[in-house]
């Protein structure tokens, strides 16, 4: 069966530092992937998604950027995070565009 | 342009009782539309979808859905609640225009279970 992992699961950051958040799923080949924030506990903002190693579409112009270095792995990245970047990231998978998504656990940032 | 909406931002229902969880859609086309569940501080589960075929859906955890094509809607619904129901519901409806397919997600609809 197909599992997805992020992690941290939790993350305390400076204003300023860099951000790394990792996503990865087993059990399935070429996935599609996904970066969501959820911000105030409620709706969900698409990020980014990529349909193969490599192939990233940015949704929303932000202090974001994601990366696909192998076919089952998406990172989250920031040179330098803001107090607004804080949120709830989820990372979610497809087995191809518009099938049913699955969620991972996510990660809970908080930028002081 | 594609548009999901969840009226509601709270609903309380006895335990026990039925509940309903109301979503409405906008799309062109055929929708394809999902419910998720999200428990605190936890990942979106994925509860059912209607694609085609039966307009009542069954899901996860007893939970059901009605596509209704003339109100566009697609309600969730389950025969008797559970304090453990609790949660934040999502509906989400596949946009099909742009050709990614990405899902367009409502504001969300928290379920409070009374015991």
């Amino acid at each position: 069966s197909q599992t997805i992992h992020q992690w941290p699961a939790t993350l305390v950051q400076p204003v300023g530092s860099p951000l790394s958040l990792e996503c990865t799923v087993e059990g399935t080949s070429n996935p599609n992937l996904y970066w969501y924030r959820q911000a105030a506990g409620r709706g969900l903002q698409l990020l980014f998604y990529s349909v193969g190693i490599g192939q990233i579409s940015s949704e929303v112009p932000q202090n974001l950027s994601a990366s696909r270095p192998q076919d089952r792995q998406f990172i989250l990245s920031s040179k330098k995070l803001l107090l607004s970047d804080s949120g709830f990231y989820l990372c979610a998978w497809s087995v191809r565009a518009g099938e049913t998504q699955y969620f991972g656990p996510g990660t809970r940032l908080l930028v002081l | 342009a594609q548009s999901v909406a969840q009226p509601e931002d709270q609903v309380n229902v006895a335990e026990g009782n039925p509940l309903t969880v109301k979503c409405t859609y906008s799309v062109s086309g055929n929708p394809y539309l999902f419910w998720y569940v999200q428990y605190p501080n936890r990942g979106l589960q994925f509860l059912l979808k209607y694609i085609t075929g039966d307009n009542l859906v069954k899901g996860s955890y007893g939970f059901e859905a009605e596509f209704n094509k003339s109100q566009t809607s697609f309600h969730l619904k389950k025969p008797s609640a559970l304090v453990s129901d609790s949660a934040l519901y999502f509906c989400a409806v596949r946009d099909g225009t742009s050709g990614t397919y990405k899902y367009i997600f409502g504001t969300g609809t928290r379920l409070k279970v009374l015991a």
